[in-house]
């Protein structure tokens, strides 16, 4: 098992324009998230999924952000028109989760590496 | 979840422990203390958590006061690899799946 893959790690893009960005987590992860981290803070949730359903979104994640999780495996988190503010590092990670949605178990996560944006 | 006050950066010389401290008096009954780390270009890295009783693994020791107010994070033999900002994070383990992350602290380990 390699850990939480993040693909591209860094993208540079004008204003505007369209990005995706792929996440592979765990295997045997059900739980998925996605976070943004932006220079000198810590991680903002965005949302999470389980298995293929989201279940939770920030009100971070306006109308032009959208995350997916087709089959329960990778994820995709896309973001339209991009703008200068979206510039952030985006992170994924995993965890394998018990029981129902009520019932969190203990919150450890596995991250990636993350994908850094920079809107120009 | 509840707030918690970490100081915002410490040194430790390589070798000795690192002692770092976190405040998080509105904490309730049922919430978790957590401590994840991130290494510079690396996402954050799970060390260890705990309810109320001490806690230790390969990694680290958690103390968590008897009042639950505060804990203090030990690495017992820091190296130079320990630099990262840490992050002291107060959970509960029932419907709520966000980790809230402060600031951390910025840990420099000096040779």
């Amino acid at each position: 098992d390699t850990g939480v893959s993040q693909n591209p790690r860094h993208k540079i893009t004008k204003r505007g324009q369209n990005v995706t960005f792929r996440c592979d987590p765990i295997s045997e992860h059900n739980r998925l998230y996605w976070y943004r981290q932006t220079l000198g803070q810590g991680p903002e949730f965005l949302t999470y999924f389980q298995n293929e359903a989201q279940l939770e979104k920030s009100r971070l994640l306006s109308d032009r952000f959208s995350a997916e999780r087709p089959k329960g495996s990778f994820s995709t988190l896309e973001i339209q028109r991009t703008e200068q503010g979206d510039s952030a590092m985006y992170l994924c990670a995993s965890r394998k989760g018990i029981g129902g949605q009520q019932y969190s178990g203990a919150n450890v996560l596995t991250f990636g590496a993350g994908s850094r944006l920079t809107v120009l | 979840d509840a707030k918690t006050t970490q100081p915002t950066s410490m040194d430790c010389a390589e070798g000795r422990a690192a002692n770092l401290p976190c405040n998080h008096s509105t904490i309730s009954g049922n919430e978790y203390v957590y401590w994840y780390r991130q290494i510079h270009s690396q996402g954050p890295q799970y060390i260890i958590h705990g309810l109320k009783n001490n806690e230790t693994n390969e990694m680290a020791s958690l103390i968590i006061t008897e009042d639950r107010k505060s804990s203090t994070l030990i690495l017992p033999h820091a190296t130079l690899r320990d630099t990262a900002v840490y992050y002291c994070i107060v959970r509960a383990n029932f419907g709520n799946e966000k980790l809230t992350f402060g600031t951390g602290t910025r840990l420099t380990i000096i040779p």
